[in-house]
């Protein structure tokens, strides 16, 4: 099965650019999506199949792969980006989804 | 407006079990998927399983299985997830989340505000 691997934690002072990591030996070949959690709300699709954005979610968030990895970035970040990202694969094998194990974006 | 609601806060004791709906409304219930994913306090996310909401088909998660029932109700557009031998550990937030492909395998792209569930003696 597949183990996505995220950064616990990345910091970033408002304005700049925030990249979070999922790395996976097969990612190449996968979907990748991305989920924003705020404290005490329900996860919120942000990126999926690796780059397109759901309506409504601002244009300063992108996601890209390369090689093992795939990146969410977020530019010109805000206060209210702060938030628990998680990145998420589908398992064809097993039909589930696979989560990383999330990543806490602070911002300082 | 697409949406899924969830049931209220649960508790109950160790070996009791839980049994939580998701109505879901603004589209085609029969049409998409729904998993059930919980995330217990302060950790990540965690697959529990998905339903079918045509055809009732299951797929849960090797850890879940023998205790776990996803079922659902065409009628009111509604899924439920019950959870039986309730122990401490599974004291978390679980929430529904509809799979935006007709066929399973896409991304959870609608999910339910969750439901508080605790165990406690």
């Amino acid at each position: 099965s597949y183990v996505l691997t995220q950064p616990p934690s990345v910091s970033v002072a408002p304005g700049k650019t925030a990249r979070i990591t999922c790395g996976e030996s097969n990612i190449g070949s996968k979907s990748v999506h991305w989920y924003q959690q705020k404290p005490g709300q329900a996860p919120v699709l942000v990126i999926y199949y690796d780059s397109d954005r759901p309506s409504g979610i601002p244009e300063r968030f992108s996601g890209s792969k390369s090689g093992n990895t795939a990146t969410l970035s977020i530019i010109r970040v805000e206060a209210g980006d702060e938030a628990d990202y998680y990145c998420q694969v589908w398992d064809s094998r097993s039909e589930n989804p696979v989560f990383g194990g999330g990543t806490k974006l602070t911002v300082l | 407006q697409v949406q899924v609601v969830q049931s209220g806060a649960e508790v109950k004791k160790p070996g009791a079990s839980v049994k939580v709906s998701c109505k879901a409304s603004g589209y085609s219930f029969t049409g998409y998927y729904m998993h059930w994913v919980r995330q217990a306090p302060g950790q990540g996310l965690e697959w529990m399983g998905w339903i079918n909401p045509n055809s009732g088909d299951t797929n849960y998660a090797k850890k879940f299985q023998g205790r776990v029932t996803m079922t659902r109700d065409p009628s009111i557009s509604t899924t439920y997830m019950e959870l039986s031998r309730l122990r401490s550990d599974d004291t978390a937030v679980y929430y529904c989340a509809r799979d935006a492909s007709h066929v399973v395998g896409a991304t959870l792209d609608i999910w339910g505000q969750g439901t508080m569930v605790t165990v406690t003696s």
